[in-house]
């Protein structure tokens, strides 16, 4: 059965740090990895996929990485500002689980003016 | 572009009671789930569908009902309401298994 963990549950920083958020899954044969963003009260965003094949995603001030065989991920975000305070979900898609997402239990950012 | 749209954000249930928690998506994905989000718990599966007639059940199941008529829609039954449902409930879509995923912005739901 696919495990994913995240750590740390939450974080705070002063505005304009470079930040990484870590993300690890106990089954490495998946297929893909999301992370989201999610704000109080509200639903879950997608901001970046990262296929099994592949090593990164960036869009803007963030980047994923993959490390497949080591069962990790990082989400890097540079220039940390308030606005990305939010919860941050990691979640993999594998053959263990069915094809279906496993989601870790979040980070907690807070980002301080 | 609507993408995924669940009603009712809000709803307080009586224990006993069922209702309906409504998953509409317009992007004509195949596979479409349900989960729950729970305190410290993270997200988990309740059901899911990979197409029109095709259900299956998550980590989850007890409890709930689903089923599959057409490619848009993919409503979650509560048959007999217990505290212990008392959650956020998300629905998600995706074309395929490799593919992102998107999510509807939830109902609260809280059985008393």
């Amino acid at each position: 059965k696919q495990e994913v963990t995240q750590i740390p549950a939450a974080l705070s920083v002063p505005e304009g740090e470079n930040l990484v958020l870590n993300c690890s899954f106990t089954d490495s044969a998946i297929y893909n990895l999301q992370w989201f963003r999610q704000d109080p009260g509200k639903g879950l965003t997608s901001l970046l996929l990262i296929q099994s094949s592949q090593r990164e995603q960036t869009s803007g001030r963030l980047n994923a990485s993959l490390d497949k065989s080591s069962g990790r991920s990082t989400l890097y975000i540079a220039a940390s500002q308030p606005g990305d305070s939010a919860t941050y979900l990691c979640a993999v898609s594998s053959s263990g689980s069915a094809r279906q997402l496993t989601f870790g239990s979040g980070t907690q950012l807070t980002v301080l003016p | 572009n609507a993408g995924v749209t669940q009603t009712p954000k809000f709803q307080v249930l009586k224990t006993g009671q069922s209702m309906t928690l409504q998953c509409a998506q317009d992007m004509n994905h195949e596979y479409m789930s349900w989960y729950r989000q729970d305190p410290g718990m993270g997200l988990r599966l309740i059901h899911y569908s990979v197409g029109a007639g095709i259900t299956d059940q998550g980590e989850v199941p007890n409890g709930y009902n689903v089923s599959r008529s057409t490619t848009e829609d993919f409503p979650l039954r509560l048959l007999s309401a217990a505290p212990s449902q008392t959650s956020v409930y998300f629905c998600a879509s995706r074309d395929r298994f490799d593919t992102e995923a998107f999510f509807g912005q939830g109902t609260r739901l809280t059985v008393v």
